[in-house]
């Protein structure tokens, strides 16, 4: 089965330090996102793109965060600088155009944890 | 903030049990998903219906959706202790240029042997 890939799985981070998440969309999807999910938050939409392009990163706090997709085959989420509020568990999600007929695929998700 | 809202917030059968979770939504969509999260993994797409759909069939999954209420419900059959897992509406609202999945709180649902 094809399968969105995120790395790292789980990382630690000293408050302060610059954190770099990576996800490996399907082939031949062209919508990404990026979701938060924390347990006071629920799951929150930080940024999506088609065809490369973001549509909306109005989730992202700005200031700290980005969203990129260098190519097709590659989206990014930076902090920078991170903090411990930061803590949470980010999921990459892709699907194909007008993937909303079909629904999303999800990776497993970056744990992330700023001490 | 949430564009959907799950009811109940936990829920705990027997296997064997109906279980029945309940999506409250705000503005008008284009469709309405529902996705199962286990313990430490990633969401996993269940079943999509559409703003012009009633009801939706897909294996021991009904989904029934009402425009009028705002609000869709996910009836899981003869449940399993492996359908165990968290369960999330999301909405992909009409406003929107594309497809913008707002998710609910979900629904904790424990089926027990």
């Amino acid at each position: 089965d094809a399968r969105v890939t995120q790395t790292p799985r789980h990382k630690v981070t000293e408050m302060g330090q610059e954190v770099t998440m990576r996800c490996q969309p399907i082939l031949g999807h062209n919508t990404v996102f990026w979701y938060r999910q924390t347990m006071m938050q629920g799951l929150e939409l930080l940024a999506y793109f088609r065809n490369r392009a973001p549509l909306d990163d109005s989730g992202m706090p700005k200031d700290r965060f980005s969203a990129e997709m260098p190519d097709a085959t590659l989206a990014t989420l930076k902090i920078q600088p991170s903090e411990p509020r930061d803590s949470a568990v980010y999921f990459c999600a892709s699907g194909p155009h007008w993937a909303g007929d079909y629904g999303y695929t999800f990776g497993s998700g970056t744990r992330l944890t700023v001490v | 903030s949430q564009q959907g809202e799950e009811d109940p917030q936990a829920l705990s059968i027997q296997e064997g049990e109906n279980a029945t979770m309940n999506c409250s939504y705000k503005t008008s969509i284009n469709n309405l998903q529902w996705y199962r999260q286990n313990s430490g993994r990633g969401l996993v797409h269940l079943i999509l219906i559409r703003s012009n759909e009633r009801e939706k069939h897909s294996g021991r999954l009904r989904v029934t959706l009402d425009t009028s209420k705002k609000s869709s419900s996910l009836l899981i059959t003869a449940s399993r202790a492996a359908d165990t897992a968290s369960y999330f509406c999301a909405t992909d609202p009409k406003e929107t240029s594309g497809s913008r999945l707002t998710f609910g709180e979900g629904t904790q649902l424990t089926v027990n042997p």
